[in-house]
């Protein structure tokens, strides 16, 4: 079936560095793309999104690439500030099984 | 306005009893969802609802049950609760926008259970 993996975590990154969080998918078809935040105590939001090959998402200085000929999905912000600090998933919705697909997600701690 | 409201955001019980959550999504959709996360953080879903009929049942213990009784509410049941049941459920909706073809999907805040 289908399925996300992504880079495990705990990621330290002191504050203005350069971001990379890696996620690869398996999916038959041509998938949704999804990143999604959660910060403490509170639900998933989702935070970017590409519905085709080539798309690019991008919300809050985050971006992500579908680059289907690698099947990826990298999300990476040029300078990071503290207020970024939650986890991110990454995740796909499986079109014929009419579900979203979450990887295990990655915990990100900014430090000031 | 809420666009995915679930209740109550915290349960604290003794193993045996049952209990519910409830979900109600304002936004419209379709299709809704009940997802588990662990204390490791990790995401699962349990159960599909599109219109009122299930589609999707992950393997899930027959002691959770869930309801929908229209399209913008579902449920959730839990018979006999374990101590394995600890974990913050999350609700969620998504549209279809069109021939099964689904978007993201709109999270309620969760509700933390914890079975003492």
């Amino acid at each position: 079936g289908d399925s996300v993996t992504q880079m495990e975590g705990p990621v330290t990154l002191s504050e203005e560095a350069f971001l990379t969080i890696n996620c690869t998918y398996t999916a038959t078809g041509y998938p949704s793309l999804f990143w999604y935040v959660q910060y403490p105590g509170e639900g998933l939001q989702l935070l970017l999104k590409a519905t085709k090959a080539d798309d690019k998402g991008s919300n809050k200085g985050f971006e992500a690439t579908y680059r289907k000929e690698t099947t990826s999905f990298h999300l990476e912000k040029g300078s990071v500030q503290v207020s970024d600090s939650a986890v991110y998933f990454c995740a796909l919705s499986d079109r014929r099984a009419s579900k979203i697909i979450f990887g295990s997600g990655t915990r990100l701690s900014i430090r000031p | 306005d809420t666009a995915v409201s679930q209740t109550p955001k915290y349960l604290v019980t003794q193993m045996g009893n049952d209990k519910s959550i409830k979900c109600e999504q304002n936004l419209g959709h379709d299709t809704m969802y009940w997802y588990k996360q662990d204390s490791k953080k990790f995401l699962k879903i349990m159960f599909s609802y599109n219109n009122k009929e299930l589609i999707i049942n992950e393997t899930v213990p027959n002691r959770f049950s869930p309801k929908s009784p229209d399209k913008a509410h579902l449920n959730l049941h839990i018979n006999s609760l374990e101590l394995g049941d600890s974990a913050v459920y999350f609700c969620a909706s998504s549209p279809e926008v069109g021939q099964g073809i689904y978007t993201e999907a709109f999270f309620g805040q969760g509700t933390r259970l914890t079975v003492v």
